[in-house]
């Protein structure tokens, strides 16, 4: 199947600071890449849909000034989350959709740790 | 999409068929079955989906009942490395620009 990467794999930062996370995917372009963040022992609970070229729509709940998304290309989506607490420390986990299969594969996800 | 209902864990002997059921009554004719499982601190992978008819692929079997409303995933002969969470989702067709949304799956654990 097709092969979507994330960067970094894990990522420490204190709070108050923002983190960055890549998304790619290698093999295809894709025209929608999608967010998903999981706590311990949840399930994966999508935060916004990210459109290449245009602004993400996030879902009821999160804060579209918090977690900032840019789809700027169609092999990269990031996520930026900004001013992290301890509170944000979770797994965020991309996922694109290939337009050639229709299928979504996802990425192996960013474990994130704020302290 | 259609809601999935699926026991919160399972267990199944190393070499044994591993069979996950998934109640889906509420599913719409033109929903699909897909499953995708998560091995711990992992994304998601791929398993295998489904409209009607008995689909078997590499990884997996799937059988989907006459009336829809169920289905099973069945792994041939498990081993420790299909030891993670299987989530039954039902959406609509890949075409469409809707997302994967996850329930809480089942726990399988193979068991040496």
């Amino acid at each position: 199947g097709a092969v979507v990467s994330q960067h970094p794999s894990w990522v420490i930062c204190k709070s108050g600071t923002s983190v960055k996370i890549e998304c790619r995917s290698l093999d295809f372009q894709a025209t929608t890449m999608f967010w998903y963040r999981q706590f311990p022992k949840q399930s994966l609970m999508l935060m916004a849909t990210s459109n290449e070229g245009s602004k993400a729509t996030y879902e009821q709940g999160v804060e579209k000034d918090k977690f900032l998304i840019n789809h700027a290309s169609l092999t990269l989506s990031t996520l930026t989350v900004t001013s992290a607490h301890p509170e944000d420390s979770s797994f965020y986990i991309c996922s694109a959709r290939d337009p050639g299969t229709v299928e979504q594969y996802f990425g192996p996800g960013t474990r994130l740790t704020v302290t | 999409d259609a809601k999935t209902t699926q026991p919160p864990s399972m267990d199944c002997a190393e070499g044994r068929a591993a069979n996950l059921p998934c109640n889906h009554s509420t599913i719409s004719g033109n929903e699909y079955v897909y499953w995708y499982r998560q091995i711990h601190s992992q994304g998601p992978q791929y398993i295998i989906h489904g409209l009607k008819n008995n689909e078997t692929n590499e990884m997996a079997s799937l059988i989907i009942t006459e009336d829809r409303k169920s289905s099973t995933l069945i792994l041939p002969h498990a081993t420790l490395r299909d030891t993670a969470v299987y989530y039954c989702i039902v959406r609509l067709p890949s075409g469409s620009a809707r997302q994967l949304t996850f329930g809480s799956g089942t726990q399988l654990t193979v068991l040496p």
